[in-house]
Formats: C-alpha cells, structure tokens, sequence
C-alpha cells in the first residue's frame, strides 16, 4: 500500500535552533512530492514541488530536498512565525494525476 | 484578490441534517477538490471535479455528494448517512494538467460539528 510518513510528528526549537522535517514515501513511480505549510484553522498554503532525486528548493529558512525514498524539509535559523503544521503530498503514477497522498504533518513551534 | 472562499466557517448540524458547504473560486481553475482532515491524520479526498458537469469519488466518497453546474462553484453536501461528519472540511483548486496538478489552492476550510 502505499504510503506516507512525516517525522516528527511534534518539534519544539529555539529560536535559531536548524533542524529538519522528514517526508518518506514507499509509493512506486514518483510523479512529485509537494510541501506545505498550515496554521492553525486554514487552509494549507503550497510551498515546494520536487519531482526527482536530487532536486532541492529554497525559500526564505526554508529549503527541500529529495531522495529516492524521502524528503527533507530543513529549517535554518527559524523564527517564531515559522511555527506551523508542515505538511507533504506524493503523487504517483499508479493513481489518479489528480490524487494526492498527504502525510499527517509536523507540527512546529518556534519558540523566541 | 483571486482566491477560494469557503463558507460558512463554522457550522452545527443535528444529526440525521443534510448540510451544504459552499465553495467558490474566482481563479479560473479547471479541477475542484474537497477534502476531509482530522486530528492526526493527513487530508483525505473526497470528491473531485475536472470539469464542469463531471466529478469523481475520492478515497472517502461515502455520505457525501457534490455537483459541479459551474466551473467557479462545487458545493459539498454532507448527508446524514454520513456516520461521522464532524471534520475540518478543506475546498481546493487547481490549474489543469500535468504535474502542477499536485499544486493546490486551499479555501480557509469549514469546520462541522455533530451535536
């Protein structure tokens, strides 16, 4: 079946305090894996598209990258603002080109 | 401003109430989305719709039914055979083909509850 999983499904940082989100996926036929960022009671707002092994994106703190088996979303020098629930989608070729597969989440906290 | 508007944002039903959310997008988008999220768990399809006058059953189809009559508008009704409707519900579009199809747009989302 597959499947995706985020890690952690909690962060608490320091203001400043790098870190990493973790996205893995067991579907076969990557068609792309999505980034993004929810605060509470909205809508999730895109972030990134990744479509192959290698690829990386950046934005303000935030940068993507991905493997052949998961992605990384990395945080550096985080701010209180950046406190949201991140999530990522994988859309693979076996389903639908309009289905996606989400992941729970990672809900963060920057702390000042 | 081009956006999606969901409404209402909070709403109570009794059970055994059919209710309606509305969804509206001003961003001349092809597909329309509905998706269910809960607490720990990560969003759900219900419905979609390519085009108008078209629309497929997502993973979680069951005590929901949609319409599509015009490519802004794509309504979501909760039926009372849905045995449990209180969620936070999600509207989302985006352009047609390809891989950007994975590039949503989100509504700020309803949230039902079952009293």
């Amino acid at each position: 079946e597959d499947q995706v999983t985020q890690s952690p499904e909690a962060l608490r940082l320091q203001e400043g305090e790098s870190s990493s989100l973790n996205c893995s996926y067991t579907v076969s036929g990557l068609r792309g894996l999505f980034w993004y960022r929810q605060d509470p009671g909205k809508g999730p707002e895109f972030l990134f598209t990744l479509y192959s092994a290698g690829e990386e994106k950046e934005k303000e703190r935030l940068k993507a990258t991905l493997t052949k088996k998961e992605s990384f979303l990395h945080i550096t020098a985080p701010k209180p603002e950046d406190s949201a629930t991140y999530l990522c989608a994988v859309q693979y070729r076996s389903g639908s080109a309009r289905q996606l597969t989400f992941g729970s989440g990672t809900q963060l906290t920057v702390l000042p | 401003d081009g956006g999606i508007t969901q409404s209402p944002k909070y709403l109570f039903r009794k059970e055994g109430q059919n209710v309606t959310l509305s969804c509206e997008q001003n961003l001349n988008h092809d597909a329309m989305y509905w998706y269910r999220q809960d607490p720990g768990q990560g969003l759900r399809l219900i419905y979609y719709s390519q085009i108008v006058n078209d629309f497929q059953k997502g993973d979680i189809a069951e005590g929901y039914s949609v319409s599509r009559e015009k490519k802004e508008s794509f309504p979501l009704t909760v039926t009372s055979a849905q045995k449990n409707p209180t969620a936070f519900y999600l509207c989302a579009s985006s352009m047609g083909g390809g891989f950007r199809t994975g590039e949503l747009f989100f509504g700020e989302g309803s949230r039902l509850t079952v009293l």
